[in-house]
């Protein structure tokens, strides 16, 4: 069956503009996370998500960065005014949740220049 | 802080060498542990993960791992390397309800013919 995609895969924008990233995660799958991949800070959790709850955000580095999951399906990390040090892989991950430690299944990662 | 750790950002091995990439984590409580690969421009596939039960845990592609409790380590082993095994390999443990996993810093491993 069709696994975790992301979309765009690549992205280049400039400092100051917003971003909004996309992940469909495997249908069916009621958790599903973001994570951030840089050269600096290697692979970081940002958000998790269960059904179109939030009940961590505890990895967003700023109020600049939010997300949002509807129907319990895809959900939109939306970086504002970007940063150059927003340059990053943006890593999604959806698992079952049906019991304690599911393993996530991580899509390709939205690769993201911010110049 | 709990953390973890892999020693070593990059590896080099011969083919048909034992490949062996350690990690420890920082801890009192035991997590769940989980070892990812990641091939050039791809996201991560798990390799294989402890939860409960048998402390040797086998994966896929012929790869191993032994959770040792005493020593808070889950090292990553492979008898003999392949050429396709050449990646990046991250270590991840997750201690908290949802799951949210945190990684190492990442191994790269060469495989040299």
């Amino acid at each position: 069956g069709a696994g975790v995609s992301q979309s765009p895969s690549n992205k280049v924008t400039e400092k100051g503009k917003d971003v909004e990233l996309r992940c469909d995660p495997i249908s069916g799958h009621t958790a599903l996370y973001w994570y951030r991949q840089s050269l600096g800070q290697g692979l970081e959790f940002l958000i998790y998500f269960q059904g179109n709850s939030a009940p961590d955000k505890s990895g967003l580095p700023s109020d600049r960065f939010s997300a949002e999951r509807t129907g319990g399906s895809v959900s939109t990390l939306t970086i504002q005014r970007t940063q150059q040090e927003d340059s990053a892989v943006y890593l999604c991950a959806s698992s079952t949740q049906q019991g304690y430690q599911e393993t996530q299944y991580f899509g390709p990662g939205t690769r993201l220049l911010v110049l | 802080a709990q953390s973890v750790t892999q020693l070593g950002s990059h590896v080099s091995v011969s083919e048909g060498a034992l490949v062996l990439l350690r990690c420890n984590y920082s801890s009192s409580v035991p997590p769940y542990l989980f070892w990812y690969v990641q091939y050039p421009n791809q996201g991560l596939q798990l390799l294989l993960k402890y939860t409960t039960g048998a402390t040797l845990v086998k994966g896929i592609n012929g790869f191993e791992a032994e959770f040792k409790k005493s020593e808070t380590s889950f090292h990553l082993t492979k008898p003999s390397a392949h050429m396709s095994d050449a990646a990046e390999y991250f270590c991840a443990v997750s201690w908290a309800a949802g799951n949210k996993l945190t990684f190492g810093g990442g191994t790269r491993v060469l495989v040299k013919p």
